[in-house]
C-alpha cells in the first residue's frame, strides 16, 4: 500500500472553475502536511501548508484536512490556464521519536485548465 | 525562503563517469536533502545531507553510488558515480529549518548516454 497516494489524472476543468485535487495517507499520526506545484520542467515549489483539521485559505488556494478520514485536499478557485502543472501531495514522515523531517511524495496529480 | 543555486543546470554524460552536483544556499539551513525524480515520477529521497558526518541514507541508496558532503550550513554536493542509463534523472536539492516546510533548488537534469 503507498504511503500517499494521488489521482494521477490528467483533471481537466474550464478556466474560472473550482479545481478539487485529493491526496490520502496511510500513517494516522502524520501532523503537517504539504502542496507543491510542478510546472514541466521546473522544479516543486511549496504553495500551501497544513497542520491542522479544518480550512487553510491563501488566496485563491484553500487546503483542507481531514485526519480521521486521512485526507487533504487542494481546492482551487477560479482556475487559470496558469495554474496547469503537476499538483504534488507531501506529507512529514513519523517514526517512534515522533516527526521527522524527511517527506513522503505522492505521485502527483496533473491539472490542466482548458481556456 | 532561502535562494537555492544548484549546479550543474543539466548535463549529459557517458558511461561509467562520475558527475558532482552543488547545492548552494544563501543563507545558513539546517537540513539538506537530495532527491531524485525519474522521467514521469514523483520525488524520491536519496539521503539527507549532515552537517560534518555521513549523510543519512534511504533505503535502496548506497554511499559508494551516492557519496554526498556537507561541509557546512550553506553548501552540500551529491556525486553519482559510475552512470549508466538508469541513472537518466533529475536531481533535486531541497533545504528546510527545524520543522519547516522544505524549498527546492531548480535541479540537475541527468542524461547518461
Amino acid at each position: 500500500q503507498k504511503e500517499v497516494e494521488q489521482n494521477s489524472g490528467p483533471l481537466s476543468v474550464p478556466e474560472g472553475a473550482i479545481a478539487s485535487l485529493n491526496c490520502t495517507y496511510s500513517d494516522r499520526v502524520s501532523q503537517s502536511f504539504f502542496w507543491y506545484r510542478q510546472y514541466s520542467g521546473k522544479s516543486p515549489e511549496l504553495i500551501m501548508s497544513i497542520y491542522s483539521n479544518g480550512d487553510k485559505e491563501d488566496g485563491r488556494f484553500t487546503a483542507q484536512l481531514n485526519k480521521a478520514s486521512q485526507y487533504v485536499s487542494l481546492l482551487i478557485r477560479d482556475s487559470q490556464p496558469s495554474d496547469s502543472a503537476t499538483y504534488l501531495c507531501a506529507v512529514r514522515a513519523m517514526n517512534y521519536g515522533g516527526a521527522t523531517n524527511k517527506l513522503i511524495f505522492g505521485t502527483g496529480t496533473l491539472l490542466a485548465v482548458q481556456p | 525562503s532561502a535562494v537555492i543555486s544548484q549546479k550543474p543546470s543539466r548535463d549529459i554524460c557517458q558511461r561509467g563517469t562520475s558527475l558532482t552536483i552543488q547545492c548552494q544556499v544563501d543563507s545558513q539551513v539546517t537540513m539538506m536533502f537530495w532527491y531524485r525524480q525519474q522521467p514521469g515520477q514523483s520525488l524520491t529521497l536519496i539521503a539527507t545531507a549532515n552537517q560534518g558526518s555521513e549523510a543519512t541514507y534511504e533505503s535502496g541508496f548506497v554511499i559508494d553510488k551516492f557519496p554526498i558532503s556537507r561541509p557546512n550550513l550553506t553548501f552540500s554536493t551529491l556525486t553519482v558515480s559510475n552512470m549508466s542509463p538508469e541513472d537518466s534523472s533529475i536531481y533535486l536539492c531541497s533545504v528546510a529549518d527545524s520543522n519547516q516546510p522544505q524549498h527546492f533548488g531548480d535541479g540537475t537534469r541527468l542524461s547518461i548516454l
